[in-house]
């Protein structure tokens, strides 16, 4: 079946850039997503990315894509406190639609 | 934008209960919705897919009986924990996507419902 993997942590400092990496197995997968999670919370879409696509910039986020080695990452610029939250990279394919997720990324913002 | 909106947001009842929470579609129709569970300092795991008009989609693992889908509108799909125990206490959080609107459209997701049971 289909599997995604994300690194458990990542520390960074206030106005660093953070990058969150995710690596999945599906070949047919048609859309990636990163989402975000605040402690206690639901989840919040933050960008998508078709699989023809390389890069997309959303403000302060950036998502690249290397399809050849299924590789999706985040990169947040200027970090700030409020970032701090679990993020999720997720894949579905085809019409089902489906949605299989990593098992998360916590990122840590230090003032 | 897509909103997906789930009701109630937090359940605290006793054991031998049952629940049910709503998700619905606001702004426009889905035939299909799926239901998640995590479990704490997990990911989210599919439970089932709720089909309009038509029986629900389970994954393995998962009891049909426990469990009930029923998404009787175009934009409702209700989860009704029967039954429930202490180890039903979870978040659980429903997707949907808008199949008619232009382009491709991503999963939105509830605000999911904490469900305790004590």
């Amino acid at each position: 079946g289909e599997d995604v993997e994300q690194s458990l942590f990542l520390s960074v400092r206030e106005g660093d850039s953070s990058v969150i990496n995710c690596t999945y197995t599906d070949s047919s997968s048609t859309y990636l997503y990163w989402y975000k999670q605040e402690p206690g919370a639901g989840l919040q879409l933050l960008t998508y990315i078709f699989s023809n696509m390389d890069m997309k910039q959303d403000q302060r986020l950036t998502v690249l894509l290397n399809k050849k080695d299924k590789h999706l990452s985040l990169r947040i610029a200027d970090t700030q406190t409020g970032d701090s939250a679990i993020y999720f990279c997720a894949e579905t394919s085809g019409g089902y639609q489906k949605v299989t997720f990593g098992t998360g990324t916590k990122l840590q913002v230090i003032p | 934008g897509a909103v997906v909106s789930q009701h109630p947001s937090r359940v605290i009842c006793k054991s031998g209960t049952s629940v049910k929470i709503e998700c619905r579609s606001l702004d426009f129709q889905a035939t299909t919705m799926f239901w998640y569970r995590q479990f704490p300092k997990q990911s989210l795991m599919l439970m089932a897919t709720s089909n309009e008009g038509s029986k629900a989609t389970y994954e393995q693992g998962v009891e049909k009986d426990k469990f009930l889908i029923n998404h009787a509108s175009l934009t409702l799909s209700t989860l009704t924990v029967t039954s429930a125990h202490p180890e039903d206490s979870s978040f659980y959080i429903c997707s949907a996507r808008d199949q008619q609107g232009a382009g491709n459209q991503p999963q939105h997701f509830g605000d999911g419902t904490r469900l305790s049971i004590l």
